[in-house]
């Protein structure tokens, strides 16, 4: 069965700090790896999806690699906004989409 | 604009009722799922659906179930509602291009179960 773990489990930075969220997964059978964004009270938003033959994918200030060997998965946030205050979620795809826990990221002014 | 939509947004009810959640997507996509999010357990697989008359079971199935008589709707039922199904439920639908499936997420439906 496919675990996810997502660490730290919440994470406080000053604005412009670059930081790093970590994803590890223990079956490497995976076709893609996702990450959202979840804000209080409301639904995921795919911010990038990887698949399994790519080692990385880049959206602005995002970018998010995979080592599916190993099974890890970063999430690196660039100039830290407040706005990029939410949760983050990573997921594998196998037979059925399997969440992290995910990180709980604030961003203080 | 297409989109995914979940209702009510939030409902209390007692233990023991039938409780329906309702989800509607308007992308015409063939697959259909429902989680439910809680603290410690991120997001947990209940069914699923690949298209009309399908279903399927998911992680944590047990005291919930689906129908799907149509592309666009797949609501979500608990038969007899208990105080450990107090949670989040999200429901989402996918499209598959070039070969990559990307799950669309409906806001949330908060249920609290007394």
């Amino acid at each position: 069965k496919q675990e996810v773990t997502q660490i730290p489990a919440a994470l406080s930075v000053p604005e412009g700090e670059n930081l790093v969220l970590n994803c590890s997964f223990t079956d490497s059978a995976i076709y893609n790896l996702q990450w959202f964004r979840q804000d209080p009270g409301k639904g995921l938003t795919s911010l990038l999806l990887i698949q399994s033959s790519q080692r990385e994918q880049t959206s602005g200030r995002l970018n998010a690699s995979l080592d599916k060997s190993s099974g890890r998965s970063t999430l690196y946030i660039a100039a830290s906004q407040p706005g990029d205050s939410a949760t983050y979620l990573c997921a594998v795809m196998g037979s059925m989409l399997t969440f992290g826990g995910g990180t709980r990221l604030m961003v203080k002014p | 604009d297409a989109e995914i939509t979940q209702s009510p947004r939030h409902k209390i009810t007692e233990t023991g009722r039938q409780v329906t959640l309702a989800c509607h997507q308007t992308w015409n996509h063939n697959n259909m799922f429902w989680y439910r999010q809680d603290l410690g357990h991120g997001l947990r697989l209940i069914h699923y659906s690949y298209g009309v008359q399908d279903t399927n079971k998911g992680e944590v199935s047990d005291g919930y179930s689906v129908s799907r008589s149509n592309t666009e709707d797949l609501p979500l039922t608990l038969e007899s509602a208990a105080s450990s199904q107090t949670s989040v439920y999200f429901c989402a639908s996918s499209d598959r291009l070039a070969g990559v499936e990307t799950q669309y997420f409906g806001p949330g439906t908060r249920l609290l179960v007394l």
